[in-house]
């Protein structure tokens, strides 16, 4: 079966420090990848996908970036923290290869708070 | 026209009844949409997805209206448990972009 693992758990991080959060997915081989965003009391935002190693596509300009080094590894991360960085972060994988009605799969989620 | 529309709620609904949850999309090309639960302070679990021609799962009924834009999310017999925010998901097009709308809230009453 399938696994996502995200982490960590909680970050509280100063604004204008790096940040580094990394997800792995298991059990599944060429996954898309995604980064999500929830504010306090807001929708989920998607920040960044991924259909393949080295493939990042970005949605709203800001000062994160995405990385995919290796097939199931997937990393979000920043130079310089914001406080507007503050939120739930999310990773998920869904399979590739046009299966349309295949759903999302979340990770556990980082909250993470920049002070 | 944002790209999925949902009413934000709070929806307050005695336990026992019937609510229904609607959410519009912009993007004709979309081919794949979702109904996802989301407990407070927790990562959005899969609830249904929702097929053309309406599906079922127990007390909920999910049915997608392509001509109008349009799906819905029915739960029957509704349980204290089901408290939580419905989040509508649609993929953007003819790519892997997943979209999710703001969610509508529920709360069953007692």
């Amino acid at each position: 079966s399938q696994t996502i693992h995200q982490w960590p758990a909680t970050l509280v991080q100063p604004v204008g420090s790096p940040l580094s959060l990394e997800c792995t997915v298991e059990g599944t081989s060429n996954p898309n990848l995604y980064w999500y965003r929830q504010a306090a009391g807001r929708g989920l935002q998607l920040l960044f996908y991924s259909v393949g190693i080295g493939q990042i596509s970005s949605e709203v300009p800001q000062n994160l970036s995405a990385s995919r080094p290796q097939d199931r590894q997937f990393i979000l991360s920043s130079k310089k923290l914001l406080l507007s960085d503050s939120g739930f972060y999310l990773c998920a994988w869904r399979r590739s290869g046009g299966v349309y009605n295949s759903p999302l799969h979340f990770g556990n989620g980082t909250r993470l708070t920049v002070t | 026209r944002k790209e999925v529309e949902q009413d934000p709620g709070p929806f307050n609904v005695p336990e026992g009844a019937t609510v229904a949850f609607n959410c519009t999309y912009s993007n004709s090309a979309s081919q794949s949409f979702f109904w996802y639960r989301q407990d407070c302070r927790k990562e959005p679990k899969l609830l249904m997805s929702v097929y053309s021609s309406g599906n079922e799962d127990g007390r909920f009924t999910a049915q997608l209206n392509r001509a109008s834009q349009y799906i819905s999310l029915l739960i029957r017999d509704s349980k204290l448990s089901d408290s939580a925010t419905y989040l509508c998901v649609v993929n953007r097009g003819r790519d892997d972009k997943i979209i999710f709308g703001k969610g509508t809230r529920l709360h069953i009453l007692p």
